[in-house]
């Protein structure tokens, strides 16, 4: 089993949806969450970073991660054909000490018109 | 621009060779990875370097040599090339070791490397 699940879609939406995107992790010891947005052929952006349980805004996107369950996700809303991408959750350990992240498998996006 | 750079950004090569992958980055990090994303999109980190320093060492091939020759810098050497070799390498850079945007990694465009 991995640390990190995702599930790998795709997921397909209309133009206007509000999307949740999902990740169940294992491991306790993570204490920073990203989300990184990676479209076809090209690397990893990071769209959100969260540190412990809560969530967090910014614009059209919302990260909301519950350590007590292992589950962090993202949500989109009025989403757009623009957002149509692979949606990668990671996370990490701690700052510092050379730590690494462990990434999902991504989510694969599709808003279509 | 600032931003992270690799190159070559397409790789074609045959089995057994040995092929170099270079990284730079100029947003002044001090911290540089290599990940490895198969077919699948699973991104895996392989190495990782501080200030020069290799600080993360993944359980990957000793075929794969990482050199930093200077903290702007990051290659990745790869001899005796096989088959299960074929995925996208990306390079990413971080801000030091320390500090809470440690963990906020910026990506280059990735290298597909392709083992006929």
């Amino acid at each position: 089993q991995k640390e990190v699940e995702q599930d790998p879609g795709p997921l397909s939406v209309p133009e206007g949806a509000i999307v949740s995107l999902n990740c169940t992790y294992s491991n306790s010891a993570f204490q920073y969450f990203m989300w990184y947005r990676q479209y076809s052929r090209k690397g990893p952006e990071l769209l959100m970073y969260t540190y412990s349980s809560g969530n967090k805004e910014d614009g059209r996107f919302t990260a909301q991660v519950d350590k007590s369950s292992k589950y962090i996700s993202l949500f989109i809303r009025d989403s757009q054909p623009s957002d149509s991408a692979t949606y990668l959750c990671a996370m990490t350990k701690m700052a510092g000490g050379g730590n690494k992240l462990t990434f999902g498998t991504g989510t694969q996006l599709k808003v279509e018109l | 621009d600032t931003a992270v750079s690799q190159t070559p950004k397409y790789l074609v090569t045959q089995m057994g060779n040995d092929k170099s992958i270079k990284c730079e980055q100029n947003l002044g990090h001090d911290t540089m990875y290599w990940y490895k994303q198969d077919s699948k999109k699973f991104l895996k980190i392989m190495f990782s370097y501080n200030n020069k320093e290799l600080i993360i060492n993944e359980t990957v091939p000793n075929r794969f040599s990482p050199k930093s020759p200077d903290k702007a810098h990051l290659n990745l050497h790869i001899n005796s090339l096989e088959l299960g070799d074929s995925a996208v390498y990306f390079c990413a850079s971080s801000q030091p070791q320390g500090t809470l945007a440690y963990n906020e990694q910026f990506f280059g465009p990735g290298t597909r490397l392709t083992v006929l």
